[in-house]
C-alpha cells in the first residue's frame, strides 16, 4: 500500500485559511471515507484533529474541518493562528492489512 | 485521563532483538484495539502493527511482517512489541496509540514514544 499524497508544505498569514489535500492511489479514501488527520508540533506526539473524514474530537477547535471529494480528502484550517504551525498527517483505513499515512505537510504561519 | 507510556527503547546492533512495552491507564484497556506507529526523527509517520481488543486479530506493515510480533496483556493493561532481526531502517521513535471503540480507523490517544536505535 503506497503512502497517501500530501503537499510537502503550505504557508499562509494569520487569519487566512488553508487547505491540505490527501490523495489516495487506490480504493482507500474513496471506498471507506475513514480518513483521519493529525497535528504534530516539533518534539511532540501527534494529536487527532479529524476522524471519519469530517468529525472533530472533543476539545478540537472548530477552525479545523475535514471533507472529501472522490479519492481526495482535505483538511481546512480557517482563521490561522501562530499555534497552528505544525506538521499535518492524513491517515486512511482501507482494511486491517492496509493502514497508511500521508507523507506529511509542514504548515508555516507567516 | 488516558495515559500511554512506552518503554524499552535502546541502542541495539543489527540483527538484534528488543521488546517494547506500553503501559496504559485512564481507560478500559480491554475495550480497545491498540497500535504501534513509528517515526524516523525528522520524517513522517509509519503504521507498524495493530492488535484487536482481545488479541485475537493482529496485523503488520509489510516492512516488519515476520520480524515483529505484537501482543497485549489485558490483566496488566499493557501492550508489547517484540522486535527481532532488527535492521538499521528500524531506527525510529516508536509510539503506542489507542484506537477508538470498534474501529481501526484512527488513533485517538498517543504516548510520547520510545526511541529505538539500530546501529
Amino acid at each position: 500500500q503506497s503512502a497517501l499524497t500530501q503537499p510537502a508544505s503550505v504557508s499562509a498569514s494569520p487569519g487566512q485559511s488553508i487547505t491540505i489535500s490527501c490523495t489516495g492511489s487506490g480504493s482507500d479514501v474513496w471506498t471507506y471515507n475513514l480518513v483521519s488527520w493529525y497535528q504534530q508540533h516539533p518534539g511532540k506526539a501527534p494529536k487527532l484533529i479529524i476522524y471519519e473524514g469530517t468529525k472533530r474530537p472533543s476539545g478540537v477547535s472548530n477552525r479545523f474541518s475535514g471533507s472529501k471529494s472522490g479519492n481526495t480528502a482535505s483538511l481546512t484550517i480557517s482563521g490561522l493562528q501562530a499555534e497552528d504551525e505544525a506538521d499535518y498527517y492524513c491517515y486512511s483505513y482501507a482494511d486491517p492489512s492496509s493502514l497508511v499515512f500521508g507523507r506529511g505537510t509542514k504548515l508555516t504561519v507567516l | 485521563e488516558v495515559q500511554l507510556v512506552e518503554s524499552g527503547g535502546i541502542v541495539v546492533q543489527p540483527g538484534g532483538s528488543l521488546r517494547l512495552s506500553c503501559a496504559a491507564s485512564g481507560f478500559t484497556f480491554d475495550d480497545y484495539a491498540m497500535h504501534w506507529v513509528r517515526q524516523v526523527p525528522g520524517r513522517g509517520l509509519e503504521w507498524v502493527s495493530l492488535i484487536s481488543w482481545n488479541g485475537g486479530a493482529k496485523f503488520y506493515a509489510e516492512s516488519v511482517k515476520g520480524r515483529f510480533t505484537i501482543s497485549r496483556d489485558n490483566t496488566k493493561n499493557s501492550l508489547f512489541l517484540q522486535m527481532n532481526s532488527l535492521r538499521t531502517e528500524d531506527t525510529a521513535l516508536y509510539y503506542c496509540a489507542k484506537g477508538p471503540r470498534n474501529s481501526y480507523a484512527s488513533f485517538d490517544s498517543w504516548g510520547q514514544g520510545t526511541l529505538v536505535s539500530v546501529s
